[in-house]
């Protein structure tokens, strides 16, 4: 079975914080992503990767940066946390053309 | 670049009924639909997916259509059950921006026993 484990399931931060959240997959897939979801509004993409040392901005990448430096593990950084980044932050990864395998996800409140 | 709206926000059924989720998308290049069902404290699995040169799609009680001239596809449940209370997502990737997932809003099913 495809494995995508973030790295922790709740996070609390403070505002101004530098902030990592890691995910790593086991099945060797080129494309990983970042999405934040909240209520209303699906899951939005931040930014996505398709291969080592590449990226692609989503959607809403203002506020975030990545990292690939492997092919299993893509790192979101929140460069200076605020408020109104609080949310649910799920990885995924998937093969080019095919499913994407979500991870647990991650609730970060910003306080 | 590609939009997806998705209806209705919120869907109660009665056990065994059918419950019909519909989305429309913007991006007629657009070749590939997931339907993803999320648990509560759990990420997204997908259940069915259904790509351009397919109208149709049936796994058990779960199946897609698709109709592209119109852009929308649908997820059709039959015989609902308690566990099939979630939210459901759907989504869709083109060619053209990289076959990055853009979802719909997503949908809480409930199904009332």
């Amino acid at each position: 079975d495809v494995k995508v484990t973030q790295s922790s399931r709740y996070l609390v931060k403070r505002t101004g914080e530098k902030v990592f959240l890691e995910c790593v997959q086991d099945m060797d897939h080129e494309n990983m992503f970042w999405y934040r979801q909240d209520p209303g509004l699906g899951l939005r993409l931040i930014y996505f990767s398709y291969d080592v040392k590449m990226k692609e901005k989503g959607d809403i990448p203002e506020g975030y940066s990545v990292s690939r430096e492997k092919k299993e593990r893509f790192s979101l950084i929140l460069e200076s946390a605020s408020t109104n980044q609080t949310s649910m932050y799920l990885c995924a990864s998937s093969l080019r053309y095919s499913e994407a395998f979500f991870g647990q996800g991650t609730r970060l409140t910003v306080v | 670049g590609e939009n997806v709206e998705q209806h209705p926000s919120t869907l109660s059924v009665q056990e065994g009924d059918s419950a019909v989720i519909k989305c429309t998308y913007s991006d007629s290049a657009s070749n590939y639909f997931p339907w993803y069902k999320q648990e509560l404290g759990k990420g997204p699995q997908l259940i069915i997916d259904i790509r351009s040169n397919v109208g149709e799609k049936k796994d058990q009680r779960i199946a897609v259509t698709l109709n592209k001239t119109a852009k929308h596809f649908s997820l059709h449940i039959t015989e609902t059950q308690p566990e099939d209370s979630a939210v459901y997502f759907c989504a869709a990737s083109s060619p053209l921006y990289g076959n990055k997932l853009v979802f719909g809003a997503g949908t809480i099913l409930r199904v009332k026993s």
